[in-house]
């Protein structure tokens, strides 16, 4: 199985702060690294597919990068909404494996 | 644009038997492949089994082959999940979403509310 590991497990970040979460696969999945939001209480949302493909709805101010093994999610400027765990997936080979999350705190 | 709806989940003692359904409308179900990921309480999400449009093709999870088993019944426009020899480390909120084709990458959009199994004497 291909293994995800994302660091860091948590942060802690101001309004109007940029972050940086990231996703380190077992094994090359080219770009195939989806990208999901999950708020307490909630079903996961799509973020990013394919490693920088950002979906509709989602705000300009996430963006992703990465191919191989190594990839980013990036948000630009800190809102208040945006705290949330974060989950990277492969999507290259099954079992489709999750990282194990980013909890992303407000200050 | 698509909505899922899961069903099914409850107490069960360990050793049992629970299935669990996953009705979706707003979209031609046949076309698509569906999934099912848990999330243990306060834990991450864990992909388990997916099945193809037409049924013909399923994967899982080592942690659940040979005990569950995903199906559908694209008359119904359902999906289930039928989970044999449950254990205590089988409880969770077990989801279903649909696998939308972005381009020929793979993409869980939407996801359903979740249902909550736990498996306790």
């Amino acid at each position: 199985d291909i293994q995800m590991t994302q660091s860091p497990s948590s942060l802690s970040a101001s309004v109007g702060d940029r972050v940086t979460v990231t996703c380190r696969a077992s094994q090359s999945i080219r770009n195939h690294l989806n990208w999901y939001q999950q708020k307490p209480g909630k079903a996961p949302m799509i973020l990013i597919v394919a490693a920088s493909s950002l979906q509709g709805g989602v705000p300009s101010r996430f963006s992703g990068s990465g191919s191989g093994t190594d990839f980013t999610l990036s948000i630009s400027s800190l809102q208040p909404e945006d705290s949330a765990t974060y989950y990277c997936q492969q999507s290259y080979r099954t079992p489709y494996t999750f990282g194990q999350g980013t909890k992303l705190e407000i200050k | 644009e698509g909505q899922l709806v899961e069903s099914g989940g409850g107490l069960v003692q360990p050793g049992g038997s629970l299935r669990l359904s996953c009705a979706a409308s707003g979209f031609t179900f046949s076309n698509f492949w569906m999934h099912w990921v848990r999330q243990a309480p306060g834990k991450g999400l864990v992909w388990l089994s997916r099945v193809k449009g037409d049924g013909s093709d399923t994967s899982y999870a080592d942690s659940v082959k040979g005990r569950f088993t995903i199906s559908r019944d694209n008359a119904k426009n359902t999906v289930y999940l039928q989970m044999n020899s449950l254990r205590a480390e089988d409880t969770a909120l077990y989801y279903c979403a649909r696998d939308g084709d972005y381009g020929g990458y793979s993409r869980f959009d939407p996801w359903g509310q979740g249902t909550l199994v736990t498996v306790s004497s």
